[in-house]
């Protein structure tokens, strides 16, 4: 059960943002809200996380509801390599990363 | 600074037989964790390392066993190979047990005929 929903596929055109959404509405006050991508052929890598508050790196921005029922994992300016599976996942405060519950994702596409 | 590396990358068995994938962690790294990942799905958790104890389970069969040794390379073990074994394995290292950014390694492709 991986305790989040996503849609199972978007399209982006290279250069445009892009929003990626993930519900979590059974969410716990100590859950924290991760993403990770998996490109073509390649093991997931490691994109961003937060608790209530968003956030921001070099990848990527995470823009979490003020309910924290939903977030939306934000890529500023899409390009070709960010063609990827995206995962959002429930992580409980102190949980390893061995408790990584993957769902299928949401299968990011970007047009040239 | 190297990555996760495992090996081998393909690897086909037939069925009834034994396997042994390998994985070298990032340097640094003492806690490895193994997931299985079919055509299609996402990885799904088999167990983690944390020096060279087993430090959590998925829901897995114990023909799924590992090792982890002193320099935190690791070992995942599978006996009496099914069909259904065939998935992409990957290793995924972080810096304790408790630090939640995981590297992921390329993965070893196991096909079982």
């Amino acid at each position: 059960d991986a305790k989040t929903t996503q849609p199972n596929s978007m399209e982006s055109n290279e250069e445009e943002p892009v929003h990626l959404p993930c519900n979590h509405s059974t969410i716990s006050g100590t859950d924290y809200i991760h993403w990770y991508r998996q490109l073509p052929s390649q093991g997931p890598e490691y994109v961003i996380h937060g608790l209530t508050s968003n956030v921001n790196n070099r990848m990527a921005s995470l823009a979490i509801a003020e309910d924290r029922k939903s977030s939306t994992l934000i890529l500023h300016r899409a390009t070709l390599r960010d063609a990827a599976v995206y995962y959002c996942i429930r992580l409980n405060y102190g949980g390893s990363q061995g408790n990584l519950i993957f769902g299928k994702g949401t299968k990011l596409s970007v047009k040239p | 600074e190297t990555g996760v590396t495992q090996s081998p990358t393909h690897l086909i068995k037939t069925r009834g037989q034994q396997v042994t994938l390998r994985c070298s962690s990032q340097s640094g790294h003492n806690t490895v964790s193994w997931y299985q990942q079919a055509l299609g799905q996402g990885p799904q958790f088999i167990f983690q390392y944390y020096r060279e104890e087993e430090n959590g389970r998925g829901n897995f069969p114990p023909r799924f066993s590992g090792l982890q040794f002193p320099n935190y390379s690791s070992e995942l073990n599978v006996n009496a190979l099914e069909l259904d074994d065939s998935a992409l394995y990957l290793c995924a290292s972080s810096l304790s047990v408790t630090n939640t950014e995981a590297f992921f390694g390329q993965g070893t492709r196991l096909t079982v005929v």
